[in-house]
Parts: C-alpha cells; sequence; structure tokens
C-alpha cells in the first residue's frame, strides 16, 4: 500500500514534553499539509509544504510547533513544553501538484494525548 | 474568511431511508467542493468530488451537485446501508494567494447512524 502513512498512531505524554510525529506522504506528491482535528470538528489547516519549502502556517500554530520537510520527503511535526490544549488528532495529507492538485489523501493520523 | 456549515447530527436513520445532509459554503472565488466520510476508527476518505458549477459529483451511490446559485453542496443517497454509519465532512478548497496552498476549510461533520 502506497498510501499517507503517520507514526506513530498514538502518544501519551505529560504536559510540558516534547513530541514529534512523522508522515510519510505517497511518494510522487509535492505538496503536503498538516491538519489538527479535536472531537467533534472538523480538521483545520496547520501548515503547508510545497517540496522542501514551507509556504504558509496557519495562526492556530503557535510558537510552540515546528514543522519539517527535509529534501522534499517525509514531514515532522514537533511540539514543544505540550499543554492539555494540545490533545488532538494531528492529520497530514498529500497531494499532486501536476494537474488540478485539488485532491489530498489523508493519512491514519496521530492522536496525542496531554496529561 | 472560508467557512463551510453543515447540520448537526447525529443522523440516525433506518436501512433503505433516503439520506440528505445539508451543506452550504461561504468562499471568495471558485472553490471546489469534497465530502470526505470517516468511518469508525479509520482516517478520512474522499467520497467525491465537484470542481466547477453545476458539476454532479456522485460515488457509491452518494451523490452531490455544486449549486452556486445556493452556495450549496448537499449530500444524497437513495438507500441507506448499515455499512454507511460514518461521520461525514463537507469541505471546500480554494487557491490562497501566491503560495498555491489549497488548503481544505471543512465543517464540523454530521454523524449518520443507520439501524438494521
Amino acid at each position: 500500500d502506497t498510501g499517507v502513512s503517520q507514526d506513530p498512531r498514538h502518544k501519551i505524554t505529560k504536559r510540558g514534553q516534547n513530541v514529534t510525529f512523522r508522515c510519510d506522504p505517497i511518494s510522487e506528491h509535492n505538496r503536503l499539509y498538516w491538519y489538527r482535528q479535536t472531537l467533534g470538528q472538523g480538521p483545520e489547516f496547520l501548515t503547508y509544504f510545497q517540496n522542501e519549502a514551507q509556504l504558509e502556517k496557519s495562526r492556530l500554530l503557535s510558537d510552540r510547533f515546528s514543522a519539517e520537510r527535509p529534501k522534499g520527503s517525509f514531514s515532522t511535526l514537533e511540539i514543544q513544553r505540550t499543554e492539555q490544549g494540545d490533545s488532538a488528532m494531528y492529520l497530514c495529507a498529500s497531494s499532486p501538484t501536476r494537474g488540478s492538485g485539488i485532491e489530498q489523501f489523508f493519512g491514519p493520523g496521530t492522536r496525542l494525548t496531554v496529561l | 474568511g472560508d467557512s463551510v456549515t453543515q447540520m448537526e447530527g447525529p443522523v440516525t436513520l433506518s436501512e433503505e431511508a433516503f439520506l440528505t445532509i445539508n451543506c452550504t459554503y461561504t468562499a471568495t472565488g471558485y472553490p471546489s467542493l469534497f465530502w470526505y466520510v470517516q468511518y469508525p476508527g479509520e482516517g478520512l476518505q474522499l467520497l467525491l468530488k465537484a470542481t466547477k458549477a453545476d458539476d454532479k459529483g456522485s460515488n457509491k451511490g452518494f451523490e452531490a451537485t455544486y449549486r452556486k446559485e445556493t452556495t450549496s453542496f448537499h449530500l444524497e443517497k437513495g438507500s441507506v446501508q448499515v455499512s454507511d454509519s460514518a461521520v461525514y465532512f463537507c469541505a471546500l478548497s480554494a487557491i490562497s494567494g501566491d503560495t498555491g496552498r489549497r488548503a481544505l476549510t471543512f465543517g464540523s461533520g454530521t454523524r449518520l447512524q443507520v439501524q438494521p
């Protein structure tokens, strides 16, 4: 299966700890997105990469959050000094650049619980 | 900014009933419209899409028509099955500024429960 993969699937941490999530997009997809989904809500946009360049960040992405996509392949999302309000599902999606590139393919998500 | 409003759930139906989940949107320009589905314990899957006014997206018996005049994209299915029980998200995508970003703006989701 060559879909979007995310690791880990679940993460439980204590408040104040740092966590890092990984996303592996579909191999030929140049665009990569991170979203956050809280219980009972739809996903909200966090940040966007085209190849290795981080082109846009949402206001939701505080300075405790950082994302990278070295070499334009996999991406990591790090949260420093986690807070209970960071508890959510973190979703990664990718899309191709050629054609309209409008369809995004989502990974299974990483569920973060901050105690 | 862009926004999507969809009917609150849960929607509870008996098997073989007709389904409508309402979705309206606010966006500048001409967005593309989507319905995504999230089955229990699984990730988001694209159900159907429409890229311009009057387009009809369809998949697995579900349909939705892009209505620009009413800014709506209602999801319908003629006869639901127990296996259709899931959360359904309406979403739009529009190019943002100079970055080419096409991030999705989602509604809050509608949970569908189909009883045998």
